[in-house]
């Protein structure tokens, strides 16, 4: 089985910089994904890590270490519009690559 | 434009009725999932299908059936076995063996 963990929920200021780690347990790890869900909406594709290091997307950036089973998701200049709830998912190779979720971390910005 | 398609976006069920969430896509994807969502919650695994005539129970499958007779469907049947059906379910799709999942907007569904 798999086992994903993130924090519940994280409150930063507008302008500031937010970092929500993610920690697995998977038997054959085959891919990180962060999305970004809005409250009764469907989640949206952040980024995609599979090997060590730093994805950078603009404002996003995604770090991943295989070895340790951990990943971060950086959301800089943080905007009113990035309070949401944020979704690390791990794709198993050895379950049908299907994606497992964690809880998702709830991100409040504020003025 | 292709995408996934969920409808209805809100549904209300009786106790004791059965009831199917249509899933539609035209991304010519070979995978399909159904999740469902709690308040406050993650996504669990419902059901998932791979291949056309072929799917596989998730974690949470009991009080579900689901069928997968063309590439493009993939419909979810709540039945009166689930204990607890009110919740948002989000299908979503992907290429097989890679890429991450195109989702729909999601049913929300509620028992009264």
């Amino acid at each position: 089985g798999q086992n994903i963990d993130q924090p519940t929920e994280m409150t930063a200021t507008e302008g500031a910089i937010v970092q929500i780690n993610c920690t697995y347990q998977t038997s054959g790890f085959n891919g990180l994904f962060w999305y970004q869900q809005h409250a009764g909406e469907a989640p949206t594709f952040l980024s995609y890590n599979v090997l060590d290091g730093l994805e950078e997307k603009g404002r996003f950036s995604s770090f991943l270490s295989r070895s340790k089973g951990y990943s971060y998701l950086l959301l800089k200049e943080l905007q009113m519009k990035d309070s949401a709830s944020y979704l690390c998912a791990v794709r198993d190779g050895a379950a049908g690559n299907k994606l497992t979720f964690g809880g998702g971390t709830r991100v409040l910005v504020k003025p | 434009d292709g995408g996934i398609t969920q409808s209805p976006k809100y549904l209300f069920r009786k106790e004791g009725q059965n009831v199917t969430l249509s899933c539609e896509q035209n991304l010519n994807h070979d995978a399909m999932y159904w999740y469902r969502q709690d308040p406050g919650q993650g996504l669990r695994l419902i059901y998932y299908s791979q291949i056309v005539n072929d799917f596989q129970k998730g974690d949470i499958a009991e009080g579900y059936s689901v069928s997968r007779e063309k590439k493009e469907s993939f419909p979810l049947t709540v039945t009166s076995a689930q204990k607890n059906p009110t919740a948002f379910y989000l299908c979503a799709s992907s290429l097989r063996d890679r890429s991450g999942y195109t989702f729909g907007s999601g049913t929300r569904l509620t028992v009264v």
